[in-house]
């Protein structure tokens, strides 16, 4: 069964558009982690935030912000007024006895 | 710092043919990692390493092998590639010693291989 699940394949919007990212996981342990990287067409994977099971306070950094909630089993990454250099694979990761990957959503921002 | 860098960063192999896919950190991590990347299927690990002289399995080793040279290099290797083995592979690494993933991994630019 998959640990993350990353329903969304594709999204597509309009520059300045907000954008949800929506990432369910699945674990029996009370202790784990969880974990958003970005990869832009170029290839590299970027690491943007990271939290840990106790702490479920929503983070905002710049335009990127994060919504834990354990109660759903879900960790969603908003990007607010989108921009082109947002394109991107978006994972979401796991860790709890290993890092487990989402299989991505791709988004695009059409200018 | 150049943080995680691997070599090459693009191979085409025959089937058979053997090859070592090279990584460096700069960040005095003490573990190290390699993924492979298919489409779809977000990142599987193929081998990490927790600390220097030690390496263990991940979720996909067979066809590879790992060394941990140092605590800065840590290869990988395809003794005898197949086109299965055609993907996107990325080296990580972390400041953890004991374990692993519990900290943040970060992550090389990767290498494009192609086993025809």
């Amino acid at each position: 069964a998959q640990k993350v699940t990353q329903a969304q394949t594709e999204i597509s919007v309009v520059e300045k558009e907000d954008v949800t990212l929506d990432c369910v996981y699945e674990t029996r342990d009370t202790t784990y982690y969880l974990f958003w990287y970005k990869q832009p067409p170029s290839g590299e994977l970027v690491f943007l935030i990271r939290r840990n099971s106790f702490d479920e306070q929503n983070e905002i950094s710049g335009r990127y912000s994060w919504n834990f909630q354990k109660s759903t089993s879900s960790f969603n990454f908003t990007i607010t007024a989108s921009q082109v250099v947002d394109s991107a694979v978006y994972f979401c990761a796991l860790y709890d006895y290993k890092l487990s990957f989402g299989a991505g959503t791709t988004v695009t921002v059409r200018a | 710092n150049a943080g995680v860098t691997q070599t090459p960063k693009f191979q085409v192999l025959k089937t058979g043919q053997s090859m070592t896919l090279q990584c460096a950190q700069d960040m005095n991590h003490n573990s190290m990692y390699w993924y492979r990347q298919d489409p779809g299927m977000g990142l599987r690990l193929i081998y990490y390493s927790a600390s220097e002289g030690t390496t263990d399995k991940g979720e996909v080793p067979n066809g590879y092998n790992v060394s941990r040279l140092n605590k800065r290099e840590f290869s990988l290797r395809l003794e005898s590639a197949a086109p299965s083995q055609t993907s996107v592979y990325f080296c990580a690494s972390s400041e953890a010693g004991q374990g692993w993933g519990t900290d943040t991994q970060y992550f090389g630019p990767g290498t494009r291989l192609t086993v025809l």
